[in-house]
């Protein structure tokens, strides 16, 4: 089985603080994603990557970057947390070799409260 | 740009009813079409999908199908259960590589009662 790991299911951290929210696939996928999940709002998308260091800003990526040093891993940073950016964190990734129609595959998600 | 409608929640049934979640999309060229589902406390997971115009996607007893001619790909399911009850995405696709974003609406929230 694909298997999405996130490194954290809950996190509390203090405002100003950098975060860094981490993410492992087992598939060699070529896509890999975060999404920001908020009630009422649905999944926005934050970053995407396509290819080890390549990566392509979402709808709302102020505030934070990303790294992808390796295929199978891609990180999350808040470089200087705030309040508003409490919320739950979604990695997914793809196998995606030019083709729209393949799976994407989540991990649990990370419930970040920055305090 | 290309966006993904669908009706909002909550959705409040009773077990055994009939079930219909509106998704339409906005897009160029001819995207795939998805639906997913999270149930409490989980990540995202797919439930079906469609490649082209006329595709019917179906998995545990739900089904949906692709309009080209509405923009429409709605999820119907006969009968509900209890075990049901999560929160639906729908999702477009278009391309790979560096296109290869998935676009989501807002979710629907399902509860099913007994």
């Amino acid at each position: 089985d694909v298997k999405v790991t996130q490194s954290s299911r809950y996190l509390v951290k203090r405002t100003g603080e950098k975060v860094f929210l981490e993410c492992v696939q087992d598939m060699d996928h070529e896509n890999m994603f975060w999404y920001r999940q908020d009630p009422g709002l649905g999944l926005r998308l934050i970053y995407f990557s396509y290819d080890v260091k390549m990566k392509e800003k979402g709808d709302i990526p102020e505030g934070y970057s990303v790294s992808r040093e390796k295929k199978e891993r891609f990180s999350l940073i808040l470089e200087s947390a705030s309040t508003n950016q409490t919320s739950m964190y979604l990695c997914a990734s793809r196998n995606n070799r030019g083709r729209k129609n393949t799976e994407a595959f989540f991990g649990q998600g990370t419930r970040l409260t920055v305090v | 740009g290309d966006s993904v409608t669908q009706m909002e929640g909550p959705v409040t049934l009773s077990e055994e009813a009939f079930l219909t979640i509106n998704c339409t999309y906005t897009a160029t060229g001819y995207p795939s079409l998805f639906w997913y589902v999270q149930y409490p406390g989980e990540g995202l997971q797919l439930l079906l999908k469609a490649t082209k115009a006329d595709d019917k996607g179906s998995n545990k007893g739900f089904e949906a199908t692709y309009r080209k001619e509405t923009t429409s790909f709605h999820l119907e399911k006969g009968s509900v259960q209890v075990s049901d009850s999560a929160v639906y995405f729908c999702a477009l696709s278009k391309g790979g590589g560096s296109q290869g974003n998935l676009i989501f609406g807002k979710g629907t929230k399902l509860s099913v009662k007994p």
